[in-house]
């Protein structure tokens, strides 16, 4: 069965720090992985997707990397500034097309 | 496009009272999911239909929940009978294909007394 842990659960950073989110999964076997983020009390807005066969996706001043061999997701915020105070939440699609999502991290970016 | 649409958006109601919830894909979307959210245990796939047929429903708690899609525009999660324990937020979320990028509905938030 597919698990999924996000480290930190929490974050709290000052405006302008470039900053990484981890994810790490247990089955290598996957399909995809997608980066969500949620606000408080709405749903989730898919932020990247990276299919198994690629390394990184980006956009903006996201980049999201996957090593797949090594069950590992990173999520890189570049300049961060007090709108991407959020949760991040990691994703992934493997057997029978199910995503399975970490905890989160909550990110707060103070001004 | 308005995105994936949940009504309601809250609903408080009785334990023993039946629940429906509803949702309708983004159009042109072959494949829609239903999802739970608790503080306990976070994010869960409860049931994802493909082209209007469930293909896995391994995360229904229960036999009291039930889901249906009719056609490619609708379909439901209904609780019957509701606990307080189903209290939580059930998003619907619908892709192009099973792995695709999921796009997520505002949520219906359940509250059972």
């Amino acid at each position: 069965k597919q698990e999924v842990t996000q480290i930190p659960a929490a974050l709290s950073v000052p405006e302008g720090e470039n900053l990484v989110l981890n994810c790490s999964f247990t089955d290598s076997a996957i399909y995809n992985l997608q980066w969500f983020r949620q606000d408080p009390g709405k749903g989730l807005t898919s932020l990247l997707l990276i299919q198994s066969s690629q390394r990184e996706q980006t956009s903006g001043r996201l980049n999201a990397s996957l090593d797949k061999s090594s069950g590992r997701s990173t999520l890189y915020i570049a300049a961060s500034q007090p709108g991407d105070s959020a949760t991040y939440l990691c994703a992934v699609n493997s057997a029978g097309n199910m995503l399975t999502f970490g905890g989160g991290t909550r990110l707060m970016v103070k001004p | 496009d308005a995105g994936v649409i949940q009504s309601p958006r809250h609903e408080v109601t009785e334990m023993g009272q039946e629940v429906t919830l509803r949702c309708k894909p983004i159009s042109g979307h072959n494949s829609l999911f239903w999802y739970r959210q608790t503080m306990m245990r976070g994010l869960e796939l409860l049931i994802y239909f493909n082209n209007n047929v469930p293909i896995d429903d391994s995360g229904m708690p229960e036999d009291r929940f039930s889901a249906k899609m009719p056609n490619a525009s609708f379909s439901t999660l209904k609780i019957q009978p509701s606990e307080p324990r189903d209290s939580a937020v059930y998003f619907c979320a619908s892709s192009l294909t099973t792995t695709e990028t999921q796009y997520f509905g505002p949520g219906t938030r359940l509250l059972v007394l």
